[in-house]
């Protein structure tokens, strides 16, 4: 059973315009939330990441929303650039116990 | 700073051949570690984690095998390899301890089994 379940599975946006990427988790325990961005070739890099006590963190372009009622949380990408196209993946942690979503691969069109 | 290193970055080998993954973790010590095998344009499939030296806990049954020997190493290795061991593998390390915890990515290795 998938523990994070994220969508979608691919994203076409244009430059200037939003990513959004949402993910969503059934496990009340979970209580770190990181997202990764992975070139190709390359493995994944920590991008962001929330906890439940905060429903909004925001790091240059990158925005996490958490709604914990919900038990959703999603990537905002604001001012989309050709560079950030990328595979996307979303997490959720509760001690040693990782679970990452699918994956989103971003593609920014110029 | 802490650094994570895997090797070789790509290799090819025929069916049926040995295989060992090295990955090393510098600047911290008794790091979680993990394997993890990602198939082409695909999600992230744990394989392998570890808590100590020694300790290894296996989370998909298969041809492959980890070991811990030291405190910063962690290797996968398999007797024979099958063409469906293809794919990207990556390792990373994790601290529990601390208020974050989030899983560190080395570089990959991308095997091609022929």
């Amino acid at each position: 059973q998938q523990q994070v379940k994220q969508s979608p599975q691919s994203l076409i946006v244009q430059k200037g315009g939003i990513s959004i990427i949402n993910c969503a988790y059934e496990n009340t325990a979970f209580d770190y939330f990181p997202w990764y961005q992975q070139f190709p070739g390359k493995g994944p890099a920590l991008l962001i990441a929330i906890r439940p006590d905060v429903s909004e963190k925001k790091e240059g372009r990158f925005t996490i929303s958490f709604n914990k009622s919900a038990k959703q949380f999603s990537l905002h990408i604001m001012d989309s650039q050709p560079g950030d196209s990328a595979t996307y993946f979303c997490a959720a942690i509760t001690g040693n116990q990782f679970y990452f979503g699918t994956g989103t691969s971003l593609t920014v069109i110029p | 700073s802490q650094t994570i290193h895997q090797w070789p970055a790509t290799l090819v080998q025929p069916v049926g051949s040995p295989l060992s993954l090295e990955c090393t973790v510098e600047g911290t010590s008794n790091p979680n570690l993990y394997w993890y095998r990602q198939a082409a344009g695909r999600g992230l499939q744990l394989l392998f984690y570890s808590v100590g030296i020694g300790q290894i806990s296996s989370e998909v049954p298969q041809n492959l095998s980890a070991s811990r020997p030291q405190d910063r190493q962690f290797i996968l290795s398999s007797k024979k390899l099958l063409l469906s061991d293809s794919g990207f593998y990556l390792c990373a390390w994790s601290m529990l301890a601390g208020f974050y915890n989030e899983q560190f990515f080395g570089p990959g290795t991308r095997l091609t089994v022929l």
